[in-house]
Formats: C-alpha cells, structure tokens, sequence
C-alpha cells in the first residue's frame, strides 16, 4: 500500500490568499484525520471524519479553515485567507475502524505551509 | 481537559545508554499510544498500550502503562543513533476518536 498520500509537500504563499491542502488516505480506512503542529503547540486535531462526514470539527481554528471530504479516497483543507500564524505542518491520517480507538493512525508526510 | 505532559523534552546521550521518557496525566485513558516521529515525516505507531500495568517490549524499547492508567514510560536500553527522532504519546479522549498528543521528547543519540 502507498500509505497517506498529501499534497504539496511545501506550500510557500502570501497572507491573504487561498490555501488547499489535499490528501488521499488509505484504501479501505473509515476514519481520517487533519491535524497540525508546531514547535509551540504540538499535534493538534483540527477535524475528523468518519465514512467521509465530518464528525468533530472543534479544532478547526476559526472560520477561515475548511475541510470536506467528498469522497472516501480524498480530502482537502481549506484555508481562506491565510494569515502567517497558519505557518505550521499539516498533516493527513487514516485509520480503519476494526480496533476502535486503539486503531493506530497512520500519517502522511505532511504539508510544510509557510505564510509570509 | 485531558492532557497529556512528556518528560523530558530534550535528551541528548551518546550511543549505548539507557533512557527513559515518560508521559504523564492526572486523567485516565483507556489506552496510550507510542508514536516516532523523524523529521520530515508523520509520526509512525511503535506500540498500543492497553491494561493497567502492562508491559511490551519492541527490540531495546521497552513501554509500559500505569496501575492507574494515567501515565506511561519508554525505556530504550544500549540507544542508537537510528533511536533519534521525537516521541510522542497519544491517548483517546473519552468515547470518541480523538486522539490527543503530547507535547512530545526530542531525542538524540550521538555516535
């Protein structure tokens, strides 16, 4: 299996404008995750789905973040407009649902996203 | 809130010690998860913790899980190089798929 596929690698772009992160979770995974990290605050869980809803999206900072998943083998998270303090590595996860939350997350690379 | 606090953040040791990292909480989980993280890559699972007390044992690394559920240690014994990276544990809040991390320990194991 290829793993979590996300996309770019790096996103370098100017306050103000619009960022879309994209990510292709594992082939047969229920759950998928969006989280982001930085030096200060760590891994954050921004949003989750489950069977392609959205089922928590109590991380997601503020209205300028989005996230769908129109499908169950890609999603993207949205930001508009970006702003420097998004500056961080987004990441992408999947997970199956057989183990319930025991069910280890497997992460994609990331996204490095720098605002200037 | 359940948090999650590591210990140390930062460990810098030369090649063939041993050491140990903790993960601590005044919250009980139902279970803890290990995970390695090397620079420009996602964190990778070493190991699910799940009873009270328990212990397993990865090659050199060792994990254990709390009486009480609450707290959790890595011990890596003889470390090496390969062994640098960031640890994190990760445990699931109440009945729901989230899962939070710890703030993390940045190790490195010199040559």
């Amino acid at each position: 299996d290829a793993g979590v596929i996300q996309s770019p690698r790096h996103e370098v772009t100017e306050m103000g404008q619009e960022v879309t992160l994209r990510c292709k979770p594992i082939s047969g995974h229920d759950y998928l995750f969006w989280y982001r990290q930085t030096m200060m605050r760590g891994l954050e869980l921004l949003i989750y789905f489950n069977n392609n809803v959205p089922i928590d999206d109590s991380g997601m900072p503020e209205d300028r973040f989005s996230a769908k998943m129109p499908n169950a083998s890609f999603s993207t998270l949205k930001i508009q407009p970006s702003e420097p303090r998004d500056s961080a590595v987004y990441f992408c996860a999947s997970s199956p649902e057989g183990e319930g939350w025991n069910s280890p997350l497997h992460f994609g690379n990331g996204t490095r996203l720098t605002v200037t | 809130t359940q948090l999650l606090e590591q210990s140390p953040q930062f460990l810098s040791i030369q090649e063939g010690e041993n050491l140990t990292v903790y993960c601590n909480s005044s919250s009980v989980f139902s279970s803890l998860q290990w995970y390695r993280q090397e620079p420009g890559e996602g964190p990778v699972l070493l190991v699910t913790v799940v009873t009270g007390g328990e212990v397993k044992k990865l090659k050199r690394l060792t994990f254990q899980f709390g009486d009480a559920r609450k707290d959790s240690s890595l011990h890596i014994t003889a470390a090496q190089p390969g062994d640098t990276g960031l640890y994190l544990c990760a445990g699931p809040t109440g009945s729901s798929y989230k899962l939070i991390f710890g703030s993390g320990t940045r190790l490195l194991v010199r040559p």
